[in-house]
């Protein structure tokens, strides 16, 4: 099946400082979504992409839906500390409505 | 607001206890899905409804099933609970399903302790 590797895994970072993190597969997606989930809650949808190529932000965070199709960026500009989190990527392939997860980056803002 | 909300947030059953977690969604979207998360690891998607057409995960256990009376609720049910099944338990939504690139819109969760 298809599989994202979402990296880095965990990141520690003072405030005010930007984060990147990023996804990579071997399989061509036509949607990349990026969540951002808070300890016992639901993840919540940040930003979508569905054109390669294409670049969006969503206040101060970026996305990308690489030319490739095989793989996404989402950076964080300028952190706080309620940026704390898990940070998912998903894709949504050609086969249908399932999405493939990678693995999550923990975000630490320290104040 | 439009949402996806699941109740109860927090569900303790005894083992082999059967439980069932519902959620709902004021989206009027028309395919609704179950997650189960484990800690620190990714949702896994355990089924989904398209409609009223049931899709079930190939490696989802016999043990969990799911109904869909209507458009705006969902039910999982578990029928014998075992200590592995102990996780948060996410219900989603989306507007289309197969063959369309869509969003899905996560309810808050239910975190379901098993003793």
């Amino acid at each position: 099946g298809q599989q994202l590797n979402q990296s880095p895994q965990s990141m520690f970072i003072q405030e005010g400082e930007d984060v990147s993190m990023n996804c990579t597969s071997s399989s061509i997606f036509n949607t990349w979504l990026w969540y951002k989930q808070d300890p016992g809650e639901g993840p919540v949808l940040l930003i979508a992409l569905y054109k390669a190529g294409e670049l969006t932000s969503n206040g101060r965070l970026t996305a990308q839906f690489g030319i490739t199709r095989k793989d996404s960026f989402l950076n964080i500009s300028a952190s706080i500390p309620s940026d704390v989190g898990i940070y998912f990527c998903a894709g949504l392939g050609t086969s249908g409505s399932r999405l493939t997860f990678g693995e999550g980056t923990q975000l630490t803002v320290n104040p | 607001d439009a949402m996806v909300i699941q109740n109860p947030r927090y569900q303790v059953t005894q083992f082999g206890k059967p439980v069932t977690l519902s959620c709902s969604q004021t989206l009027n979207h028309n395919v609704m899905y179950w997650y189960q998360q484990k800690s620190s690891q990714a949702p896994k998607l355990l089924f989904h409804y398209y409609d009223k057409d049931f899709n079930n995960e190939a490696d989802t256990p016999d043990n969990f099933q799911s109904r869909r009376p209507n458009t705006s609720f969902c039910f999982l049910d578990i029928r014998s609970p075992g200590l592995g099944d102990a996780a948060m338990y996410l219900c989603a939504t989306s507007r289309a399903g197969y063959r369309s690139s869509d969003e899905q819109y996560f309810g808050p969760g239910t975190r379901l302790t098993v003793t």
